[in-house]
């Protein structure tokens, strides 16, 4: 584990279904990213919070929605996607918006999406 | 510009030494990161390089940053089968907080 746990690890879901994912994080960092991943496409950006405030939405579609109720818990609630958002969904967390620049991120293990 | 480009492809024989490139666009870019992503798992910080050095070396990893063509390059050494693995490099800018801006990746495959 790297300190940044999502869950679930894997799912399928329909176009019509609700579904949501989690990233936890215990190594006290308050800022906390949504990437996604798509085979041989750079990591796309999604989200960015900071301190539970979203800082970025970059363009991403209305039928994700991001949720950060705390500076451990990020949540991405999905709901009516397409299978092009079929792709690895990966949390990462620094220290700040600043803190990025000696550490980097710590990232997840990613939720594996697809969407039949 | 944002990009940040990688071939995507790099084919090695155990023992030799792997060079991965990168090119990025913005030449404001404050760091610069290599990031390795193993199967089924999320992405590792290997390694990051300040913009005003040119070479940072740490055990069998050297990375070279060249700030006039925009290159960065990272070079494993004796590279092994648990080398395998897509390598991502990444950017960041000081006036882009909370943004690390990655290429497609690199997957190395190493063959014993």
């Amino acid at each position: 584990e790297t300190g940044v746990t999502q869950t679930p690890r894997h799912l399928v879901m329909g176009m019509t279904n609700k579904k949501s994912l989690k990233c936890e994080q215990h190594l006290g960092h308050n800022a906390m990213y949504w990437y996604k991943q798509s085979a041989k496409k750079p990591l796309e950006l999604m989200f960015v919070y900071n301190f539970k405030e979203q800082t970025e939405n970059n363009s991403v579609p209305s039928r994700f929605s991001p949720e950060c109720p705390n500076s451990s818990h990020l949540f991405l609630h999905l709901h009516t996607l397409q299978p092009e958002d079929s792709a690895l969904y990966l949390c990462a967390s620094s220290q700040d918006l600043t803190g990025q620049f000696n550490y980097g991120y710590t990232f997840g293990s990613g939720t594996r999406l697809t969407v039949v | 510009g944002e990009d940040v480009e990688q071939s995507l492809f790099l084919s090695v024989r155990e023992g030799d030494s792997s060079v991965i490139n990168c090119t990025y666009t913005d030449s404001s870019s404050t760091y610069l990161y290599w990031y390795k992503q193993e199967p089924g798992a999320g992405l590792q910080l290997l390694t990051y390089i300040f913009s005003n050095m040119d070479m940072k070396q740490d055990q069998r990893l050297t990375v070279l940053l060249n700030k006039k063509d925009k290159h960065l390059s990272l070079r494993i050494a004796d590279t092994q089968t648990g080398d395998s693995a897509i390598y991502f490099c990444a950017e960041s800018k000081d006036n882009q907080g909370g943004k690390l801006i990655f290429g497609q990746g690199t997957e190395l495959s190493v063959k014993p």
